[in-house]
C-alpha cells in the first residue's frame, strides 16, 4: 500500500486565495521531505527541501514567500501557495526519504500521490 | 555541471523484453533510482541501486556501474500497463535527487 499520503488530491481555486497540501509519511519516520512540481509533459522539479524542525531550502528560482513550507513533524510537511495566480496551475507532488522496514531496509525516497492544482 | 541522459522515447512489443539506458555525470554517488510514472500520476519506486552490478525483481532488473556512470532499466514480458515513463533519478553527494527527463516507453499489442 501507499506509504505517503497527500491532501487533497485535486484543488480547484480562484486567483488570489491560498492553497494548503499535506503530505504524510506513513508508518515511518521522514528524515527529510522534499516538494516537486511537474508542468505537463516536462519532468519534476524540485522546488524545496525540507527537515524537520528547520526552515526549507528552496531552489533557485522558487519563491519561499509564495510557496511556504512547514515540516511540523517527522511525518507531516504543508506546502501553502499564497495569492495562487493561473500561472501556478500545476502537479504539485511531495517526497518523503526514511526506511520503510517492510519494503526496503535502505533509505529510500518515496512519492506521494500527488495534488493536482487549477487555479482560475 | 551534473547531467543524466536517457532516450526520450522507445518502443517495444507486446512479451518482448526493452532495455532502458541511463548514463550520469554529478558531484557524487549516493545511489540511481528508477522510477515509473504514468500519465498524469506521480512517480513510482521501482528500484534502488548503489553497488556495481544486478538487481532483479520479477519482471523488472537494473543494472549500474559506476565506473562508466552507466545504468539500465530491463522489462521482460512486457504488457500493456507497462506502457509509462521511467525515469533514472542519481542522488548526489548532498543527498538530493537529479533528474532524468524520462523515457517514454510505448508498448505495441
Amino acid at each position: 500500500g501507499a506509504v505517503v499520503s497527500q491532501h487533497p488530491s485535486w484543488v480547484i481555486c480562484k486567483s488570489g486565495t491560498s492553497v494548503k497540501i499535506e503530505c504524510r509519511s506513513l508508518d515511518f519516520q521522514a528524515t527529510t521531505m522534499f516538494w516537486y512540481r511537474q508542468f505537463p509533459k516536462q519532468s519534476l522539479m524540485l522546488m524545496a527541501t525540507s527537515n524537520e524542525g528547520s526552515k526549507a531550502t528552496y531552489e533557485q528560482g522558487v519563491e519561499k514567500d509564495k510557496f511556504l513550507i512547514n515540516h511540523a513533524s517527522l511525518t507531516l510537511s504543508t506546502l501553502t501557495v499564497t495569492s495562487a495566480h493561473p500561472e501556478d496551475s500545476s502537479f504539485y507532488i511531495c517526497s518523503a526519504r526514511g526506511v520503510v522496514a517492510e519494503r526496503n531496509l535502505q533509505e529510500t525516497q518515496y512519492f506521494g500521490p500527488g495534488t493536482r492544482l487549477l487555479v482560475l | 555541471g551534473q547531467n543524466i541522459d536517457q532516450p526520450t522515447e522507445m518502443t517495444a512489443t507486446e512479451g518482448a523484453i526493452v532495455q532502458i539506458n541511463c548514463t550520469y555525470q554529478t558531484s557524487g554517488f549516493n545511489g540511481l533510482f528508477w522510477y515509473q510514472q504514468h500519465a498524469g500520476e506521480a512517480p513510482t519506486f521501482l528500484s534502488y541501486n548503489v553497488l556495481d552490478g544486478l538487481e532483479e525483481k520479477g519482471r523488472f532488473s537494473s543494472f549500474l556501474s559506476r565506473s562508466k556512470g552507466y545504468s539500465y532499466l530491463l522489462l521482460k514480458e512486457l504488457q500493456m500497463k507497462d506502457s509509462a515513463s521511467y525515469l533514472c533519478a542519481v542522488m548526489d553527494s548532498n543527498y538530493q535527487l537529479i533528474w532524468g527527463a524520462g523515457t517514454k516507453l510505448i508498448i505495441k499489442p
